[in-house]
């Protein structure tokens, strides 16, 4: 699976967009991008992931950009409760095991 | 969360000691993995299983044993626990193809 490179620390202000970007120029054309967060010492939790469209749900919006070597992760209003540790993985859609590398992530903090 | 139960929550082993960290699944899911996180730091992949009956190792495997005997269900076992395995242990479902995965809540072991 290809690395992922994302900034150690980030804040935003409370209500603003929080936008974490993941470089990943490795990536090959069957890897996806997957963002999880981690509250706390919580399990991490799924948010989104995408293969080279942009794509959108309930809790967030992911932009890959078009060479798909980097990615953003945008929360749309950020709200105290998004303060986390996200992190960006790449990995194959494999039916032989969806094993995932995670690095250090980014600590994200929103402020009020 | 997500359909997985990790039992105990916490654990305090002496060096030496053995036990089984528990993880029930109630989504059918064939894909189940076992993860560590030491402080500060991202997961790392002990073991994972595909199936009933079929394991493999992941990243970090020494010290560890796993079995998996049923969908449900994929222990994960500590022989002679070291200082070294104080850590958080998470266990995931889930990861068929491109799906994400879900995970734990995870068991906190101090090994003293």
């Amino acid at each position: 699976d290809a690395k992922t490179t994302q900034p150690p620390s980030m804040d935003c202000a409370e209500g603003r967009a929080a936008n974490l970007p993941c470089n990943h120029s490795t990536i090959s054309g069957n890897e996806y991008v997957y963002w999880y967060r981690q509250i706390h010492s919580q399990g991490p939790q799924y948010i989104i992931h995408g293969l080279k469209n942009n794509e959108t749900n309930e809790m967030a919006s992911l932009i890959i950009t078009e060479d798909r070597k980097s990615s953003t992760l945008i929360l749309p209003h950020a709200t105290l409760r998004d303060t986390a540790v996200y992190y960006c993985i790449v990995r194959v859609a494999s039916t032989n095991a969806g094993k995932s590398t995670f690095g250090d992530g980014t600590t994200l903090t929103v402020k009020p | 969360n997500a359909g997985v139960t990790q039992t105990p929550k916490f654990r305090i082993l002496k060096i030496g000691q053995s036990m089984t960290l528990q993880c029930t699944q109630d989504m059918n899911h064939n894909y189940m993995y076992w993860y560590r996180q030491d402080p500060g730091m991202g997961l790392k992949l002990i073991y994972y299983s595909v199936g009933a009956g079929i394991t493999d190792k992941g990243e970090v495997p020494n010290g560890y044993n796993v079995s998996r005997s049923t969908t449900e269900d994929f222990p994960l076992r500590l022989e002679l626990a070291a200082p070294s395995q104080t850590s958080v242990y998470f266990c995931a479902i889930g990861g068929y193809s491109n799906q994400p995965q879900h995970f734990g809540d995870g068991t906190r072991l101090s090994i003293l």
